[in-house]
């Protein structure tokens, strides 16, 4: 399944600056859009979402952006805090759909 | 807050043995997923379950797989014969009341070893 892409598969960041995870996908019929966490031996925890009427959602300090005509999304943490180093996935669905499709997934480690 | 309980954490069976994967989804959640992560590649979805019944399942999901919703808490995946290609991280997951355009919230997984 590669309609979702996360094509860089590590992020490193300094504390307190901006970590910023991007997303493609490929299928246009995709209308909600949903960013997880990973720690080591945890399960996906749950960030944030975004469904296709809007460009931009914010929870915090995590803010997820939707360009729709590019098929892009992206993943604003600030500031990035030693706690976020975690795998982040995204993944997306359709509205008349129940499965998610998930990226590959990207490592971000913050540095002190 | 509310989570997603899996059980056992780690099972090791035998190939060609069944396995029974437990969960135990948040309580007012009314759909209910099965998700695998083989190692070193994407989380898939297998299948997904409302109302006492699949809604979809992966081209996975093959009659060696089924789902159950015992009672009214637990929903569990059973695997009648297992391959040694089932190695994976099994996660179960739910969300409602709607299931779709709602957040999925997932467990901590059970890592199953086929010898």
């Amino acid at each position: 399944d590669q309609q979702v892409k996360q094509n860089s598969p590590s992020l490193s960041v300094q504390e307190g600056r901006i970590s910023i995870l991007n997303c493609d996908y490929t299928n246009s019929m995709f209308d909600y859009f949903l960013w997880y966490k990973k720690y080591p031996a945890e399960g996906p925890t749950f960030l944030i979402s975004i469904s296709s009427i809007k460009d931009k959602n914010e929870d915090g300090r995590f803010t997820v952006f939707l360009n729709k005509s590019a098929k892009h999304l992206s993943l604003h943490i600030v500031p990035s805090q030693p706690g976020d180093s975690a795998v982040y996935f995204c993944a997306a669905s359709r509205s008349n759909d129940y499965k998610l499709s998930f990226g590959a997934g990207t490592t971000v480690t913050v540095r002190a | 807050e509310p989570e997603v309980t899996q059980t056992p954490s780690h099972q090791v069976t035998q190939m060609g043995q069944e396995v029974i994967l437990r969960c135990v989804p948040i309580s007012n959640h009314l759909y209910f997923y099965w998700y695998r992560q083989i190692l070193g590649q994407k989380v898939e979805f297998l299948v997904s379950f409302y109302n006492n019944e699949i809604s979809e399942k992966s081209e996975i999901f093959d009659d060696q797989f089924s789902v159950e919703r015992p009672d009214g808490s637990n929903f569990t995946l059973k695997i009648r014969s297992t391959k040694l290609e089932d190695s994976a991280m099994y996660f179960c997951a739910s969300s409602g009341p709607t299931g779709v355009g709602q957040p999925q919230h997932f467990g901590d997984g059970t890592r199953l070893s086929i010898l």
